[in-house]
């Protein structure tokens, strides 16, 4: 069966450092997103992206994050300078746009 | 304002024992709605999923829901529960429009006890 692909699984950095968090979508799929999940709470919408450009993003989607499809293959986030409020359980999930969303595994991000 | 609200943060249950988890949305558009499972360092899994049509549905793992247009309510129920069935479980709504964003709620941790 077809699966999001999420790496790493963990990442530790430290603050004010640039991280770029790796997805690999399932291939039929034409809408991708990330959320993220601070510990204990909910999960949040980041941003959405359809056809190589943002179809959607939330308040916390702010200028330290931006996401880019480079190859047609790999859907990256990256947070620019990153601060402690940035340690979250980060997924990607995608959508053929007429179904439910699948989503990856995770990745674990702790900023220090 | 659209939310989703999981009223249950940690519900226990013995195994073999029915189980309903409650979800309640506030949605302006018609809404899909789903149920996840996180297990424990794991992803979203699907569980099941309501479009349209009939208001019972099935999911995977014995569990089923249902949707109450009337009370805004999409509960997951399961007649008899397993202790694999152990974890966090969202309710998510989302729009028809495709590449629109889910709502999650607050998530209900499951307990099964012995």
């Amino acid at each position: 069966e077809p699966e999001v692909t999420q790496t790493p699984s963990h990442q530790v950095t430290q603050m004010g450092q640039e991280v770029i968090l790796r997805c690999v979508p399932i291939s039929n799929h034409l809408y991708f997103y990330w959320y993220r999940q601070i510990l204990g709470q909910k999960v949040e919408f980041l941003v959405s992206f359809y056809n190589n450009e943002i179809s959607e993003k939330s308040e916390i989607f702010d200028d330290q994050f931006s996401v880019e499809r480079p190859d047609g293959s790999n859907f990256t986030l990256k947070i620019r300078s990153t601060k402690l409020e940035d340690s979250a359980m980060y997924f990607c999930a995608g959508t053929t746009g007429s179904t439910e969303a699948f989503f990856g595994q995770g990745t674990r991000l702790t900023v220090v | 304002a659209q939310s989703v609200t999981q009223p249950d943060i940690h519900i226990t249950v013995s195994e073999g024992a029915s189980l309903e988890l409650r979800c309640n949305y506030s949605y302006g558009a018609t809404p899909y709605l789903f149920w996840y499972v996180q297990s424990p360092g794991q992803g979203l899994q699907l569980l099941l999923k309501y479009f349209s049509g009939d208001t019972l549905v099935q999911g995977i793992k014995g569990f089923e829901a249902e949707f109450k247009r009337s009370q805004s309510s999409f509960n997951l129920r399961k007649p008899s529960v397993h202790w694999s069935d152990a974890a966090e479980y969202f309710c998510a709504v989302g729009a028809k429009q495709a590449g629109t964003a889910l709502i999650f709620g607050k998530g209900t941790t499951l307990s099964v006890s012995s």
